[in-house]
């Protein structure tokens, strides 16, 4: 299974809201990945997590909140975002040692209003 | 930091054309991963390429890693070809992170 999933497909939320995006792998990967995306950009690297550790933090705003319960399970908590930080919000995993060869994930298409 | 320049960044061909995408970085890499990325925002692996060539179908790549470039060969185009096509190189023991070209937009026409 070379899958990677992620839920939701899309989200729509308020500046004042608390929502969370999941991220989900079954490869037995070990090091897993945030990227954000906007529209005619390549995706830009906010998280890495290796071995359940977080590894990696690009100075993303503390208003993005990552989280890894167990190998196979990456969260990304959101909270008081702004209107700038409506993207497409990708998950990747990959073997350890990162970097090495990424799988991603269909990605969830976030608009804040 | 290292850079990864990628040409052209727009193409638009016709349907059962060939098309060359290049890849040049400016430091040397331990790996190179090409990817499309579909109209959906899917990024799907093409081809994990640290050097040497490999074909998948109509698709093939080469990387020669002494010359700092890499190669992805479309070969008699489809419409489903369209999509951003991205480039995307590593460093080991360097940082952990993967460094993304601006990507090629390939437009085929039916």
């Amino acid at each position: 299974d070379t899958e990677v999933t992620q839920t939701p497909k899309h989200l729509v939320m308020g500046m004042t809201n608390k929502k969370s995006l999941k991220c989900e792998q079954h490869m037995g990967h070990r090091a897993m990945y945030w990227y954000k995306q906007k529209a005619k950009k390549p995706p830009e690297l906010m998280f890495v997590y290796s071995y359940e550790k977080l590894s990696i933090n690009e100075s993303v705003p503390s208003r993005f909140s990552p989280e890894c319960p167990n190998s196979s399970l990456l969260n990304l908590h959101l909270h008081a975002l702004q209107p700038e930080d409506s993207a497409l919000y990708l998950c990747a995993s990959s073997q350890v040692p990162p970097p090495n060869e990424q799988f991603f994930g269909p990605g969830t298409r976030l608009t804040v209003l | 930091g290292i850079q990864v320049e990628q040409s052209p960044p727009d193409l638009i061909l016709q349907e059962g054309a060939n098309s060359t995408l290049r890849c040049n970085f400016s430091d040397s890499v331990n790996n190179l991963q090409w990817f499309h990325q579909n109209p959906w925002g899917q990024l799907i692996n093409l081809f994990y390429i640290p050097s040497g060539t490999k074909q998948n179908g109509r698709l093939s790549a080469t990387t020669v890693a002494t010359e700092r470039y890499s190669l992805l060969y479309i070969s008699s185009s489809q419409t489903t070809d369209s999509g951003v096509y991205f480039c995307a190189v590593y460093r080991m023991n360097r940082d952990d992170k993967i460094i993304f070209g601006k990507g090629t937009r390939l437009h085929i026409l039916p």
